[in-house]
C-alpha cells in the first residue's frame, strides 16, 4: 500500500533553512504530483505548492515563492521541501500529500518544524 | 474577506445530522467550483472525505461511509458537508478546500463536537 514517511522534527533558529524529506513507498514517485501543506498550531492547513516528480516542474504558492524550493530524487523515491529564511511564524507541522485520483489521497505523518532562538 | 469561511464550531447529538457549511467569497461562484472536504483528528494529517461539484460530478473517498455527502446552496454561495447518523468517532475538525487563482485554498475549519 502507499506510504509517505517524512523526516523527523527539527528545531531551527530564525534566519536558518530547513529541508524536509518525504519518502514514498508502494508506488513510483514519478507517477503522481506531490504537494506540501503546512499547519501552524491551532490553525487550518495552508498549501505551499506542488512538484511534478516526473518532470521536476514546480508551482509554489505566491506567499512562499521566494523562500521555498521543492525537489525530488526519483532514484530513492523521495521528495523534498526546503524553506529558507525561517521566522517564528514558520513554526508548524509540514506535510507532504500525494495527488493520486485527488488532492491528498495519501499524506505523510507530518514533520514539526520549530523556529526559535 | 477570506476566500472560504467556515463556522468555527458546531455541536450535534449522536444519531442526528450535522450540516457543515463552507461559504465562498462573494466574487467566487460556488456553482463552478469543486469543493473538497477533509476530516482531521488530533495528531493526524487531514483525510480526504469527498469532492463535490454537482450530483453528476462528485467523488467519495475510499472507505468513506455514505453518510458523508456533499451538496451546495447557491442562495448562500456555500458548499455543504452533510453527516448523517452522527457517531462519536465523527468528532473532528473539518476543512473545505477549492482551487482558486492558481492555488489550493483551505477554509479555517469547523470543529465538530458530538455530545
Amino acid at each position: 500500500q502507499v506510504q509517505l514517511v517524512q523526516s523527523g522534527a527539527a528545531v531551527k533558529e530564525p534566519g536558518a533553512s530547513v529541508k524536509v524529506s518525504c519518502r514514498a513507498s508502494g508506488y513510483s514517485l514519478s507517477d503522481s504530483y506531490m504537494h506540501w501543506v503546512r499547519q501552524a498550531p491551532g490553525q487550518g492547513p495552508e498549501w505551499m505548492g506542488w512538484i511534478n516528480p516526473h518532470s521536476g516542474d514546480t508551482n509554489y504558492a505566491q506567499r512562499f515563492q521566494d523562500r521555498v524550493t521543492m525537489t525530488r530524487d526519483t532514484s530513492i523515491n523521495t521528495a523534498y521541501m526546503e524553506l529558507s529564511r525561517l521566522r517564528s511564524g514558520d513554526t508548524a507541522v509540514y506535510y507532504c500529500a500525494r495527488e493520486g485520483l485527488w488532492f491528498g489521497e495519501n499524506w505523510g505523518q507530518g514533520t514539526l518544524v520549530t523556529v526559535s532562538s | 474577506q477570506a476566500v472560504l469561511t467556515q463556522p468555527s464550531s458546531l455541536s450535534a447529538s449522536p444519531g442526528a445530522s450535522a450540516s457543515l457549511t463552507c461559504t465562498l467569497r462573494s466574487d467566487i461562484y460556488v456553482g463552478t467550483n469543486r469543493i473538497y472536504w477533509y476530516q482531521q483528528k488530533p495528531g493526524s494529517p487531514p483525510q480526504f472525505l469527498l469532492r463535490y461539484k454537482s450530483d453528476s460530478d462528485k467523488h467519495q473517498g475510499s472507505g468513506v461511509p455514505s453518510r458523508f455527502s456533499g451538496s451546495k446552496d447557491a442562495s448562500t454561495n456555500a458548499g455543504i458537508l452533510l453527516i448523517s447518523g452522527l457517531q462519536s468517532e465523527d468528532e473532528a475538525d473539518y476543512y473545505c478546500m477549492i482551487w482558486h487563482s492558481d492555488a489550493w485554498v483551505f477554509g479555517g475549519g469547523t470543529k465538530l463536537t458530538v455530545l
